[in-house]
């Protein structure tokens, strides 16, 4: 039981280019999110899903698009990089928030630079 | 939405002493408070949790009060040791969008340093 994987781990891009973050899961989890940490800002939400095919705009969605075509993973994409964008990326998932079973599990975060 | 303020930003503590963390929230309908330790180069981890059904709830050395009336809830680190060190989060739900009932707005952490 591996938990919340996230590939790749560290990634440089430059201004532009794009990319996709995997994330994945096997504890059966119907909710997913992807998270941006920058100092001093702490997690916001950028984009969530509550099943597969579904997915949701969170605080800060502007220049990320997302998948959910597997319950099992969720794909965070950055069509066209900018350096506004370079951060570390979190993936969570959890049982549901309306359940007792509600805590977000996390992977290990993707470090993303864009020069 | 909801808004999540987490006081202090830093906190300094000698081993053995006792750390303490509050936060605030907007929404009286929350009812989930989750706080989550972040080590270094490590995603964040639930470490206790509280619902609004209840006081307080304690885990060994961890220890979170809720109060309702105020909208506050706190973390209470007792005995501290070096290991202790990280950032912790605190959180609250969402409701305010049903779309968005789903997610944790999260505090802005607080980094703790447990001195030897």
């Amino acid at each position: 039981n591996a938990g919340v994987t996230q590939t790749p781990k560290f990634r440089v891009l430059k201004t532009g280019q794009s990319m996709t973050l995997l994330c994945a899961q096997d504890m059966n989890h119907e909710y997913m999110y992807w998270y941006r940490q920058d100092p001093g800002m702490g997690l916001r939400l950028i984009h969530y899903s509550v099943g597969e095919g579904t997915t949701a705009k969170g605080e800060v969605p502007d220049g990320y698009n997302v998948s959910r075509l597997k319950k099992q993973n969720f794909l965070l994409g950055l069509e066209s990089a900018a350096p506004s964008q370079t951060s570390v990326y979190f993936c969570a998932s959890s049982l549901s928030l309306r359940t007792l079973k509600d805590t977000q599990y996390f992977g290990p975060g993707t470090r993303l630079t864009v020069l | 939405g909801e808004n999540v303020e987490q006081h202090p930003s830093t906190l300094s503590v000698q081993e053995g002493d006792s750390a303490v963390i509050k936060c605030t929230y907007s929404d009286s309908a929350s009812n989930y408070f989750p706080w989550y330790k972040q080590e270094l180069g490590k995603g964040p981890q639930l470490i206790i949790d509280i619902r609004s059904n209840v006081g307080e709830k304690k885990d060994q050395r961890i220890a979170v009060t809720l109060n309702k009336t105020a909208k506050h809830f706190s973390l209470h680190i007792t005995e501290t040791q070096p290991e202790d060190s990280a950032v912790y989060f605190c959180a609250a739900p969402d409701y305010s969008n049903s779309n968005s009932g789903y997610a944790l707005n999260f505090g802005k952490g607080t980094s703790l340093l447990v001195t030897p």
